[in-house]
């Protein structure tokens, strides 16, 4: 397996509550990304990074922020946590963009907002 | 329009039999193409890629690309209890950072 950890892997919080996830790689892959994962919606990108303190949006961008100060880390935070960020949360890693490069989950987050 | 599209299932096959499963796509630029399967309450996981027309083989698994038509596919023969799990399509557009997945495919093998 990859070397992916997501931190916390279950959560529970209120509404209005700030909240980070962790995304943790011992791979050294340059890409990094975080998607949701809803019934009927299937995987939804996020937001993505493509090398330290360089990040871009996904399709579900609103109401979320990423940092990653280290090749290695990945933040995911939800600044004001609203029920209809109640998903499960995966992050992925690639070695590159090339078209037969795969991407690599971790175990995944399950977060309820309350 | 979707830019992926799966039938979201449940497709039930008996233990044995071939499962086909099925994703289109509409970006016509699109050079690759992913299959992962994902079961209950895990994290997805690649089982094929494929990027020239035709067939792929791996194992029991087939993929089968027809880019003039946009369709994706995956048999998986002899199909297993095991195989039970929801099967993702994931087609990169232009960008390659940007994969998108279909919502997945249910599929059900009946012992």
């Amino acid at each position: 397996d990859a070397g992916i950890t997501q931190s916390p892997r279950h959560k529970v919080t209120e509404t209005g509550t700030p909240v980070t996830l962790r995304c943790h790689q011992t791979e050294n892959h340059r890409y990094m990304y975080w998607y949701r994962q809803d019934p009927g919606h299937g995987l939804r990108l996020i937001h993505y990074s493509y090398g330290v303190k360089d990040t871009d949006k996904g399709e579900v961008s609103d109401g979320y922020s990423v940092s990653r100060s280290k090749t290695e880390d990945f933040l995911l935070t939800l600044e004001s946590a609203t029920s209809s960020q109640t998903s499960v949360y995966f992050c992925a890693i690639s070695p590159s963009s090339g078209r037969t490069d795969t991407q690599y989950f971790g175990p995944g987050t399950r977060l309820t907002v309350l | 329009q979707k830019e992926v599209e799966q039938n979201s299932g449940p497709l039930s096959v008996p233990e044995g039999a071939i499962a086909s499963l099925n994703c289109t796509y509409s970006d016509r630029g699109s050079q690759s193409f992913f299959w992962y399967r994902q079961y209950s309450g895990k994290s997805p996981e690649l089982i094929m890629f494929i990027y020239s027309n035709g067939d792929k083989e791996d194992g029991r698994f087939t993929a089968q690309l027809n880019k003039a038509s946009q369709y994706v596919s995956l048999l998986i023969r002899d199909s297993q209890p095991s195989d039970s799990a929801t099967y993702l399509c994931a087609v990169p557009p232009g960008g390659y950072q940007k994969v998108t997945f279909g919502i997945g495919t249910k599929l059900q093998v009946i012992p």
